[in-house]
């Protein structure tokens, strides 16, 4: 079975320090995105990673995928309170017998403090 | 860029009732939709994933006959939770797939008394 871990599962940093978060999974993957979750609302897609080595940059934010270590990271730059909210890792799969799903880590809950 | 809806937004409703929630893809044609539920706190369940025209798949642990799952053409599935009780109360979530672009709704926030 899949396993996605995240962590930190909790973080609380300043405005303007630098911070990353990581994602481990425990299988083959070709496919890992990054998605933004705020209290109440459904998710917002922040990147999709492809390739091994593939790295993309959106703001404030940078992700990454090695997909020999079976790790992404997200990492924050400069963080600001905006960047406030609770951000999921979510690994695609594909079986013959079940097709192709989404397994999610358990959420990394961001807070930026002034 | 391609939208997803889900209806309603929010309900709430007595135990031992019914709720259907409508997911649908707006200017696409989605060949799977999937279902999911997030209690506070926590991270996406997958429940169940439907292919257009065929019977849904259902995760383990996920009754067939409590979560009804229609996906009737390839812009439109349904989620009916039937005899609903206060556990089932939580925020529920569809995803939209066609080829390798996925999106998903905005959520059902469901509250049962």
């Amino acid at each position: 079975e899949l396993k996605v871990e995240q962590n930190p599962l909790f973080l609380s940093m300043q405005e303007g320090k630098n911070y990353t978060i990581y994602c481990n999974y425990s299988t083959t993957s070709d496919r890992l995105y990054w998605y933004r979750q705020d209290p109440g609302k459904s998710l917002e897609s922040l990147f999709v990673l492809l390739s091994n080595g593939a790295v993309k940059q959106e703001g404030r934010l940078m992700a990454s995928l090695d997909t020999k270590a079976r790790l992404s990271t997200l990492h924050i730059t400069a963080a600001v309170h905006d960047l406030s909210a609770t951000y999921f890792c979510a690994v695609d799969t594909y079986k013959e017998t079940s097709g192709s799903r989404l397994t999610f880590g358990e959420g990394t809950q961001l807070t930026v403090n002034p | 860029g391609a939208v997803v809806s889900q209806h309603p937004s929010r309900v709430i409703c007595k135990s031992g009732t019914s709720v259907k929630i409508e997911c649908r893809s707006l200017d696409f044609q989605a060949t799977t939709m999937f279902w999911y539920r997030q209690f506070p706190k926590q991270s996406l369940m997958l429940m169940a994933t439907s292919n257009e025209g065929s019977k849904a798949t259902y995760e383990q642990g996920v009754e067939k006959d409590k979560f009804l799952i229609n996906h009737a053409s390839l812009t439109l599935s349904t989620l009916t939770v039937t005899s609903a009780h206060p556990e089932d109360s939580s925020f529920y979530i569809c995803r939209a797939k066609t080829g390798n672009k996925q999106y998903f709704g905005p959520g059902t926030r469901l509250t049962v008394t």
